[in-house]
């Protein structure tokens, strides 16, 4: 099946300060989707992004499908961004539905 | 309110005992999943369902059972078969399973499940 892998697997940032997360995936997909997982651990949907880019507010994401990989971007991070950051991919064919999960990006933003 | 709605919150079982969570959507969605979270980790399928009384396998499906009777209605019960059943159990639902459009998944708030 397809293989879902993050970077980095931590990062510390002082609030304010910019980053991005990367995940890449070993086969085409049918479903990009990145999540944020709150200390309650709820999943709150991202992105939707199979490929292209898009922005919300101060996140965005860029997914480049021929080259097996999507990029999250934070800018000007707030405390209240921290916790888990997880990629998930759907390679569709026999596989459709089935999300493959990365390790997660634990982000912990300082005041 | 449109949603995922898991029930019970927290669950604690003894060793032995068979248990049922419980996964609710009101979304009008065809299909819905199931997902374990062990600490530290992503997350893994358990099993999933495309539609009304059909559901497969998942990558861990082993010491679980589902039914999928209702399009609302998803329980997942987990077996004494299952050896380490200690873990965050999340419930998700998409539009459809088959079509790129329509395939994003949304997830329920979940069920932490110890077994004592």
């Amino acid at each position: 099946g397809i293989q879902v892998e993050q970077s980095p697997p931590d990062l510390i940032l002082q609030e304010g300060a910019n980053s991005t997360l990367r995940c890449n995936f070993s086969d085409s997909v049918n479903n990009l989707q990145w999540f944020h997982q709150n200390p309650w651990g709820q999943l709150i949907n991202l992105f939707y992004i199979p490929s292209g880019t898009k922005q919300n507010g101060r996140l965005s994401a860029t997914t480049v499908a021929t080259e097996r990989y999507s990029l999250l971007y934070i800018s000007s991070s707030q405390t209240t961004d921290s916790g888990v950051y997880f990629c998930a991919a759907d390679a569709g064919g026999t596989s459709y539905g089935k999300l493959t999960f990365g390790q997660g990006t634990i982000l912990t933003v300082h005041p | 309110d449109g949603g995922i709605t898991q029930s019970p919150k927290y669950l604690f079982r003894k060793e032995g005992q068979n248990v049922t969570l419980s996964c609710e959507q009101n979304l009008n969605h065809d299909a819905m999943y199931w997902y374990r979270q062990d600490p530290g980790q992503g997350l893994r399928l358990i099993y999933y369902s495309q539609i009304v009384n059909d559901f497969q396998k998942g990558d861990i499906a082993e010491g679980y059972s589902v039914s999928r009777e209702k399009k609302e209605s998803f329980p997942l019960t987990v077996t004494s078969a299952q050896k380490n059943p200690t873990a965050f159990y999340l419930c998700a639902s998409s539009l459809t399973s088959g079509s790129t459009l329509y395939n994003e998944q949304f997830f329920g708030p979940g069920t932490r499940l110890t077994v004592l």
